[in-house]
């Protein structure tokens, strides 16, 4: 079955700097990859998410990456914020299941 | 417009008891799915209804553990005979299109602790 492997497990950055957080999945026929943040007692939130269709989004200060090819795909985030600092999961789809990434903690120090 | 609601926020209780997680999805979302996260972990797929069809089980990790969907809208997790590796947050779900290749929107969570 699919598998999702993501790194790395934390992340801190200075405020400004910018965070890259990737992905890797094992099912070729995965066809959609949210990204999802999640703060201290709350459920993930959708924050973004790439079809297999396109290469590239942004929203602002937030990008996703997706390589077909060597099936991975990223997460930028610029100009961080102390805000961003969160637990964020990538996922990976494939119309059957959505499978998720363990998971980055992203510290942004002010 | 209201999310995900799931109650109770916390659940205690003692090793062997029943528990039963509540979720109220979205209003008009015909696909609920149910997760569990254990500390510091991912997210684990546990089961998914979608309309009138037979929900997918297959990620439910002992026969402790059923659900139901009354309705097509509210859904009961219940755990049965709980062990304390049942500890752990329990979130919901739910989503506008029946394909998993659809965004999802979850609660905030049962964070359940057996003791």
């Amino acid at each position: 079955g699919e598998n999702v492997e993501q790194h790395p497990s934390t992340l801190s950055v200075q405020e400004g700097d910018s965070a890259v957080i990737k992905c890797t999945y094992s099912d070729s026929a995965s066809n959609y990859f949210p990204w999802y943040k999640q703060e201290l007692g709350k459920g993930p939130q959708l924050i973004i998410d790439i079809r297999s269709n396109v290469g590239e989004k942004k929203d602002q200060r937030i990008a996703v990456t997706l390589n077909k090819t060597a099936k991975h795909f990223s997460l930028h985030i610029t100009e961080t914020q102390p805000e961003d600092s969160a637990v964020y999961f990538c996922a990976a789809s494939t119309n059957d299941k959505l499978i998720f990434g363990t998971g980055t903690r992203l510290q942004v120090f002010p | 417009g209201a999310g995900v609601s799931q109650s109770p926020s916390n659940k205690v209780t003692e090793k062997g008891k029943d528990v039963e997680l509540r979720c109220d999805p979205i209003s008009g979302h015909t696909a609920l799915y149910w997760y569990r996260q254990s500390l510091g972990q991912g997210l684990e797929f546990l089961i998914y209804f979608q309309g009138n069809s037979a929900p997918d089980k297959s990620g439910l990790p002992s026969d402790r553990f059923s659900a139901e969907r009354t309705g097509g809208s509210v859904s009961t997790l219940t755990i049965q005979r709980t062990q304390q590796e049942d500890s752990a947050v329990y979130l919901c779900a739910s989503s506008s299109n029946p394909m998993f290749a659809q965004p999802q929107h979850f609660g905030d969570g049962t964070r359940l602790s057996i003791l």
